[in-house]
């Protein structure tokens, strides 16, 4: 069975620049979920969609990032414009039940 | 409060060590607790699930104390593949929240 597949692996910008990530989960998982992994801490949940609808982005920082999941499978994140502080591994998850199956991420750094 | 608190380690043990980890959180309504096990510069893979009876797995238990709100990870008899950090995960209304992550390292 595929795994979760993310886009680009590595990614270097500079700060105010735009930049976008892509996400495809495992087949029929009907969750996906996006987070932020910063070196040392655990990943902070930053969108979470049921098929094509938000169940949670609380802590989605709505004035520089968006996401999409258009058709309940593949989502985008995109960032605009990106800060220093955005620097962080950005990981994508999906699950069909409680168990969450994550992609290999995709590491930003903002110079 | 952070709804999730682990104590980031390291923990640092020989190997043949029995090691354990707790990890608290904040809100009684949470309802699903899991361990998941992160080696360096990869992604969080599930380790096992927690339950108030207890889950044991090989050398793994877990186990979830409601009254006292907390989950806890034994590592029995631990092995140099062991070393990783491990993430507990509450679920609350079906949107998890991540520990900070606990470092594990064992030495020879």
């Amino acid at each position: 069975e595929a795994g979760v597949a993310q886009s680009p692996r590595y990614k270097i910008i500079e700060k105010r620049q735009s930049v976008a990530f892509w996400c495809n989960p495992i087949s029929g998982h009907a969750t996906l979920y996006w987070y932020q992994q910063i070196l040392g801490q655990g990943p902070k949940l930053l969108i979470q969609f049921q098929n094509n609808g938000v169940v949670d982005d609380s802590q989605l920082p709505k004035d520089r990032f968006s996401a999409e999941r258009l058709k309940g499978v593949d989502s985008t994140l995109k960032i605009q414009p990106a800060k220093l502080e955005d620097s962080a591994v950005y990981l994508c998850a999906s699950s069909l039940e409680a168990e969450q199956f994550f992609g290999p991420g995709t590491r930003l750094t903002v110079l | 409060r952070k709804e999730v608190e682990q104590d980031p380690g390291p923990f640092n043990v020989p190997e043949g060590a029995t090691v354990a980890f707790n990890c608290t959180y904040s809100n009684s309504a949470s309802q699903s607790f899991f361990w998941y096990r992160q080696d360096c510069r990869k992604e969080p893979k599930l380790l096992m699930s927690v339950y108030s009876s207890g889950n044991e797995d090989g050398r793994f238990t877990a186990q979830l104390n409601r009254a006292s709100q907390y989950i806890s990870l034994l590592i029995r008899d631990s092995k140099l593949s062991d070393s990783a950090t491990y993430l507990c995960v509450v679920i609350r209304s079906y949107i998890p929240t991540f520990g900070r992550g606990t470092s594990l390292i064992v030495h020879p």
